[in-house]
């Protein structure tokens, strides 16, 4: 399995740039994908292969990289975007990342 | 708009079985695969598999071959996901979302608690 490996927690202030990375164990061409969730919420998603915004997400939110090193950017960020984020791949079969815990300040 | 709507919570004993449905609306059904997904605390979100809404044909994780059986039924617009020999291991959200590659639609979830 491609394994996907995010920092576990990130703490920011509101109005600050905050860059969350996603390395994977094998080349997964463009296929990653993030994802946004809330306490008690199903997961959103943001970034579809690797730079796609998705269809009414804020423009706040980009994706970067190719092959093993992805990074989801939140420009600025807001109290709102207190969640856990996820990056997902589907080059080789479909995995997870374990996820990182973004706290607002 | 596209909305997947799942059955609710399941407290089932070791041994049994629990199918939970999905049912979707606001687009034409057969247009996207539904995938499966599992949360747990411990594991994160594991991907269960896939089924095509138009032919049927499925898709499974290695891992939940045997444990998972995905079925559809047109008529209703309705996925279904049945689990089987339930373990405590099997306690978490299930999750169904639209399309095999990325998840642009999700179900609310469906908590399944395993436990004697």
């Amino acid at each position: 399995d491609t394994v996907l490996t995010q920092s576990p927690a990130l703490a920011v202030s509101p109005g600050e740039r905050v860059s969350i990375s996603c390395r994977a164990s094998e080349g997964v061409n463009s296929y990653m994908h993030w994802y946004q969730q809330k306490p008690g919420q199903q997961p959103k998603l943001l970034i579809y292969k690797a730079s796609n915004l998705a269809s009414g997400v804020p423009a706040r939110f980009s994706g970067s990289g190719s092959g093993t090193d992805f990074t989801l950017t939140i420009d600025p960020v807001e109290a709102d975007d207190t969640a856990t984020y996820f990056c997902q791949q589907s080059w080789n079969d479909l995995t997870f990342g374990s996820g990182t815990k973004l706290e607002i300040k | 708009q596209v909305q997947l709507q799942q059955s609710g919570a399941e407290l089932a004993k070791p041994g049994s079985s629990v199918k939970i449905s999905c049912k979707a609306s606001g687009y034409t059904f057969t247009s996207y695969y539904i995938s499966w997904i599992k949360q747990t605390t411990g594991q994160g979100l594991e991907y269960i598999g896939y089924i095509n809404t138009g032919s049927g044909g499925t898709n499974y994780n290695e891992k939940f071959k045997g444990k998972a059986t995905l079925t559809v039924d047109k008529s209703s617009s309705t996925a279904f996901m049945q689990l089987s020999s339930l373990t405590p291991d099997d306690s978490a959200v299930y999750y169904c979302a639209s399309a095999p590659i990325w998840f642009a639609y999700w179900g609310q979830g469906t908590l399944v608690t395993v436990s004697s």
